[in-house]
Formats: structure tokens, C-alpha cells, sequence
């Protein structure tokens, strides 16, 4: 079955811990973007990958890292530098060739930090 | 950057109506996507478009490029189609790849 997961579903962290989301796709999509999205609002940019071993900051950047050591996977660090953490973040995946980029989203995660 | 903006914010309606949802959108784009986010978060694709019209069953959308707006026809709704629909769009002269920028939303209740 093709698709984007994303794992886990639900995660909680003490202030100050570091943490880390995964994304993981089987579309052999090149394209690779993390959003988030706060209690009745649409989504934002934090980072973007376009191909292996290269990303780019969103919107939102600041306070997350990123890595894309394969197609497959495109994981999330929230870091303690990030002031309001608790958010539901999504990733989605999209082609890039013949100027096509519908992106497609996995489940998301929601993390609360307390 | 771009300004998305989705008209109503919310919308009440009986089982079997139909409706209309808006998007206005600020400049040149070269990708516009309808969602439909359920209440459990997950973002299901509806539509690629754009431009020009898609119909999918009792959904379909009509993007008017030159005008900078797009319209979701949702015609006999049911109580699964509650939720909130967003619009979102890749502006054409962006500089981050790709990104998506949305619009706020419409929650739509469908009542039985």
C-alpha cells in the first residue's frame, strides 16, 4: 500500500527535551515538506527537502532541524529552542518532474509538551 | 507572499443541500489543492486544479486563474462531508519550492 506514515500518532515531552517526529514514504516522491498546524488555522512551512541530502527552511524554521539522508524518509527535531512546541505537525511528499506538485500528507503528529 | 482567503469561515447546512465554497487568492499560482481535513486531522486530497473545472461524484471545482479564484461545489451533502475544507495554493513567482500556503479554512456542519 502506497502512502506517507507517519509515526507517532500522539507524543508528549517535558519542556527542554529535544524530540523527534518521523515521516517515512513509499511513492518514490522526490519532494519532501514538514507543516504544522495550531488549533483552528491552516498549515505552515518549517522545512522542505527536494532532493537527498538537501533542505530548505520554511515560514517557521526556527527552533526545528531537519535531515534527508534518504528518498524514503524526511524526519522532524523539535528542539528546546522552540517557544510554543505543542502543535499537530504533518508531512506530505509530492513529484517534482514535469512541473506537477500535488503533495500528498500523512496522518500527523500531535505533540504536547508540558 | 501570497494571501489565501476562503469564504464562508463556517457554514451550516441540512443533509441534501448543496453548497459553495470560495477561495480568493492574491497572485499567480501553479498549483491550487482542495482538502478536507476529518476530525481525526487527516488531510484527504480532493482536488489538483490549477485550472479549469474537475468533478469527482457530488464534488467538483472550478479554478478561474486570471481571476486569482477557486470554487468547491458540494452538491447533496451528507453528514460525512462535516469538517474543514481548506484551499491551498504555490504561488508561481514563490521562492520556497513547492510550499503550500493556506488559506483558514471552512468548517462545514452537516446536520442529518
Amino acid at each position: 500500500d502506497g502512502g506517507i506514515t507517519q509515526s507517532p500518532k500522539y507524543l508528549f515531552r517535558k519542556e527542554g527535551q529535544n524530540v523527534t517526529l518521523s515521516c517515512e514514504q513509499n511513492l518514490n516522491h522526490d519532494a519532501m515538506y514538514w507543516y504544522r498546524q495550531d488549533p483552528g488555522q491552516g498549515l505552515r512551512l518549517i522545512y522542505y527537502s527536494q532532493i537527498v541530502n538537501d533542505f530548505q527552511k520554511g515560514d517557521i524554521a526556527e527552533g526545528y532541524s531537519v535531515s534527508r539522508e534518504k528518498k524514503e524518509s524526511f524526519p522532524l527535531t523539535v528542539t528546546s529552542a522552540q517557544k510554543n512546541p505543542t502543535a499537530f505537525y504533518l508531512c506530505a511528499s509530492s513529484r517534482t518532474t514535469a512541473g506537477v506538485y500535488e503533495q500528498y500528507f500523512g496522518p500527523g503528529t500531535r505533540l504536547t509538551v508540558t | 507572499g501570497i494571501q489565501v482567503e476562503q469564504s464562508p469561515p463556517d457554514l451550516i447546512l441540512q443533509e441534501g443541500a448543496n453548497s459553495t465554497l470560495r477561495c480568493n487568492f492574491s497572485d499567480s499560482v501553479n498549483n491550487l489543492q482542495w482538502f478536507h481535513q476529518n476530525p481525526w486531522g487527516q488531510l484527504i486530497n480532493l482536488f489538483y486544479i490549477p485550472s479549469g473545472t474537475k468533478q469527482n461524484g457530488r464534488l467538483s471545482a472550478t479554478t478561474v486563474a486570471t481571476e486569482r479564484y477557486s470554487l468547491l461545489y458540494i452538491s447533496s451533502s451528507q453528514t460525512t462531508d462535516s469538517g474543514v475544507y481548506f484551499c491551498a495554493v504555490v504561488n508561481a513567482g514563490g521562492t520556497s519550492y513547492g510550499k503550500l500556503t493556506f488559506g483558514q479554512g471552512t468548517i462545514l456542519t452537516v446536520h442529518p
